[in-house]
């Protein structure tokens, strides 16, 4: 079957970095994409790998390496505005999307 | 209109009743998808279009149906909705392209009794 790892809830201190943690077999990869969530609201793109390395975006970043099937995402001075979920997908072989079940991060003052 | 829109933005049901839920895409994009949001599950794909006039079947498609009549509307219905369509749905697009990133909608709360 498919699988993506993630961890249900960290915590964090405000001007902080977190690194959130992906985990996945698949039947075939096509891509690897993370999303943010909002309590209540859509999930919002954030980033793609689809080859091994780094990928920097402002204060987020992602990292992939393809055969360790892991992934994970770093989020460096953490604002309270961070507080949310985030979303770990790969696109498969039938190029669809397959979702984990998302990280909580809760970040305190 | 921009970017996507759902309607209703939340409902309650009675069990056995009819129910569709709309989507409306206004960035052109070819492919189109609807989503279940369950607590503790990642999002699960129900249906998706490719393309206008062609559907397929995702990982929990059983109980609903959906139609691509034309490139910006995707409506999911529920033909006899049971308590266990409790959820939030969500709709998204993309343009079937490149990264084909996958850009949602705000999202159904629906609720069955």
């Amino acid at each position: 079957g498919q699988n993506i790892d993630q961890p249900t809830e960290m915590t964090a201190t405000e001007g902080a970095i977190v690194q959130i943690n992906c985990t996945y077999q698949t039947s075939g990869f096509n891509g690897l994409f993370w999303y943010q969530q909002h309590a209540g609201e859509a999930p919002t793109f954030l980033s793609y790998n689809v080859l091994d390395g780094l990928e920097e975006k402002g204060r987020f970043s992602s990292f992939l390496s393809r055969s360790k099937g892991y992934s994970y995402l770093l989020l460096k001075e953490l604002q309270m505005k961070d507080s949310a979920s985030y979303l770990c997908a790969v696109r498969d072989s039938n190029y669809q999307l397959i979702w984990g079940a998302g990280t909580k991060l809760i970040i305190k003052p | 209109i921009a970017g996507i829109t759902q309607a209703p933005t939340s409902q309650i049901l009675a069990a056995g009743r009819r129910m569709t839920l709309r989507c409306t895409q206004d960035m052109r994009h070819n492919a189109m998808y609807w989503y279940r949001q369950d607590l503790g599950l990642g999002l699960r794909l129900i249906h998706y279009s490719n393309t206008a006039g062609t559907t397929g079947k995702g990982e929990v498609p059983d109980g609903y149906s959906v139609s691509r009549a034309n490139t910006d509307d995707f409506p999911l219905t529920l033909a006899s909705a049971v308590p266990s369509q409790t959820s939030v749905y969500f709709c998204a697009s993309s343009d079937g392209q490149g990264e084909d990133t996958q850009y949602f909608g705000p999202g159904t709360r629906l609720t069955v009794l």
